[in-house]
């Protein structure tokens, strides 16, 4: 069984350009989160999406926005770029039965991203 | 505000020794605890949870204990293996399908096992 494919796994920005970062989850798996992981903030939760649908956000700024699509992918964007977007950002799949995730996220290995 | 504390970032044992490590938070809607393992360039991996009507999890050489009255958890790794040297993060949630997907993480803690 695949596990999450995240896409690119590297890339370099400058200032004020945008990014998307792409991401598909475990077959079968509905739910997609995704989280900013930097050295002094830790691993924060950005948002989540479920059936095409953003059902749960953190607190971040507009710039970071994402959608999902009916195949269960995933890209979320970030628009303006600033220096302090340098990140590792994670994306996450979940089984949901009932509605409720089963509790346990499956991460990809992450999309590092450099802005200069 | 930081819900979830690892409060020892980093953690060194000697290999066959037992590693513990913690984990506090302050939030009491939280009913489901998780700890996750991470390599270096690699996500992070679920090792065991734990849900708020249990006080204990056993899986293998890993033990996760809860003590709501303190809002603490730890994590029991007997024996350590080198292989066990990692980031360690804890994480929590409530559950209801409002939270589902989100985890609130910890800042995490490095474990280095020494042969």
């Amino acid at each position: 069984k695949a596990g999450v494919t995240q896409t690119p796994r590297y890339l370099i920005k400058t200032r004020g350009q945008q990014v998307t970062l792409s991401c598909s989850p475990i077959s079968g798996h509905r739910s997609v989160s995704w989280y900013q992981q930097t050295p002094g903030q830790g691993l924060q939760f950005l948002f989540e999406y479920f059936s095409e649908t953003q059902r749960n956000k953190g607190n971040f700024p507009g710039r970071f926005s994402g959608r999902q699509f009916s195949n269960s992918r995933s890209e979320m964007n970030v628009s303006t770029l600033e220096l302090g977007d340098s990140a590792l950002y994670l994306c996450a799949s979940s089984l949901v039965i009932s509605g409720d995730n089963t509790g346990e996220l499956f991460f990809g290995e992450g999309s590092r991203l450099t802005v200069l | 505000d930081q819900q979830v504390k690892q409060n020892s970032p980093s953690l060194s044992v000697q290999e066959g020794r037992i590693s513990i490590l913690n984990c506090d938070y302050t939030n009491s809607m939280f009913d489901y605890f998780l700890w996750y393992k991470k390599y270096p360039a690699e996500g992070p991996t679920f090792l065991i949870s734990i849900s708020s009507i249990k006080d204990k999890n056993e899986d293998g050489r890993f033990t996760v204990f809860l003590n709501k009255s303190a809002k603490h958890l730890s994590l029991h790794i007997v024996p350590s293996q080198p292989g066990d040297s990692a980031v360690y993060f804890c994480a929590a949630s409530s559950h209801g399908s409002s939270n589902t997907g989100k985890l609130i993480f910890g800042q995490g803690t490095t474990l280095q096992v020494k042969p």
